[in-house]
Order: structure tokens, then sequence, then C-alpha cells
């Protein structure tokens, strides 16, 4: 089993650009999380997943958009990136929204020049 | 605002002492967990303490909660030099259905 996976695992973008950075997992978990972590800093919340077919934003979802395409693959897509969304992109999966551990992913690292 | 706080941020002892890191938070909780990174990788869970919970133990972990307080300890003992990471705690607040972490505290174990 690959657990959770995450694609590309580095991406530089310019201003402006646009990407979607993937999710997937194979663990038949209904809940799925977008993280990002900034350097020295802890994880904050960009937008969740409860269930298949339910999204929420988190704690800081501007310039961003998400899709829970089934209940494997939920993707973060950045329509115009900025240097502020420099960072490492973190996909976390549970089994339910509620007193559940998260599995985490490997990491996407972009940098927007 | 970040709820947890890990204290210290930094944290440098040798192989075979024990490491004691402590989380305060701001709001009631349903639990807190903790949660290890190595360096360039994504976090792993240790350890999810409940908050009718006081203590709880995992090999050479050891976790307590003191709800009164608004705080959390992670104990290390007998550290290893693989133990170095940065640790996290996290903490899900009553009122909601996601976690919410800390900026960790960064363990360094010399040999």
């Amino acid at each position: 089993n690959a657990g959770v996976t995450q694609t590309p695992k580095f991406q530089v973008l310019k201003t402006g650009q646009s990407m979607t950075l993937q999710c997937a997992q194979d663990m038949n978990h209904n809940s799925m999380y977008w993280y990002r972590q900034d350097p020295g800093m802890g994880l904050r919340l960009i937008y969740y997943s409860a269930s298949e077919g339910t999204t929420d934003k988190g704690e800081v979802p501007n310039g961003y958009n998400v899709s829970r395409l089934n209940k494997r693959e939920f993707s973060l897509r950045l329509e115009s990136a900025a240097p502020s969304q420099t960072s490492v992109y973190f996909c976390a999966t549970a089994w339910g929204p509620i007193t559940y551990e998260q599995y985490f992913g490997p990491g996407t690292r972009l940098t927007v020049t | 605002s970040q709820q947890g706080e890990e204290d210290p941020q930094a944290l440098s002892i040798q192989e075979g002492e024990n490491a004691t890191m402590n989380c305060s938070y701001k709001t009631s909780i349903n639990n807190l967990q903790w949660y290890r990174q190595n360096s360039g990788r994504g976090l792993v869970h240790l350890i999810l303490i409940r908050s009718n919970e006081r203590e709880k133990h995992s090999g050479r972990l050891r976790v307590t909660l003191d709800t009164s307080k608004k705080s959390s300890s992670l104990l290390i003992t007998a550290s290893r030099a693989a133990d170095t990471a940065s640790y996290f705690c996290a903490t899900e607040e009553t009122s909601g259905s996601r976690l919410t972490f800390g900026e960790g505290t960064q363990l360094t174990v010399n040999p």
C-alpha cells in the first residue's frame, strides 16, 4: 500500500501561473486535508474535506481552491500563484473528521518567483 | 492564530538522556495529539490523548494532559540519535472538526 501520495514533489512557478497539486490515498479514509508549512512554523490548514462530496475552508484559504474528486483523491489548485504561496504543502488523511490520527503525504515543495 | 504553543522551541541533549517538550493551548479540546517530523519529510502520528485522560504511554513516549492548566507534555526517555526531529502538538477543539498545530520543538540528540 502506498498510503498517501502527492505529486509533484517539487515545483517552481512564476508569479501569475497556475497549477494543481494532487493527493491520492489508498487507505479508504473519509477525511482529507491540505496544509501549508512555512519555515520554522507549524502547519496551517488551507482546506479540508470531512467526507466525499464536502469541502470546507481552513485557516488560510485565500488564493486556493480544492476539489474532492472521489473518495481517494483531493486536489489543491493555485489559480494565480504569488510569492507568498512559496511553501511546503502537505496532504493528510484520516478515518473521520473527529478524534482520529492523521496520515501525511511526503509533501510538495513549491517556489513562486 | 496558533492554538498550541510548544516550549522550548529547540532542545539539544545527549544520547541516553530524557527529553521533555511542553505544549500549551487556549480553548477547550476533544483531544491532543503529538506528531514527529524528520527533516524534509511528512508528519508521523505519535500519540493521541483524549480530554478525559491524564496520561498515556507508548514505548519510550509518555504524554500527560492537564486540562485545568490547558497544557500537555511529551517525555521521550533514553533518547537516541534517531529521535532527532521536530515534534508538534495538535489540538482538536470541541467546537471544530479539525486539528490546529503548534510551531514545534526541534529536538537534537547528540551521539
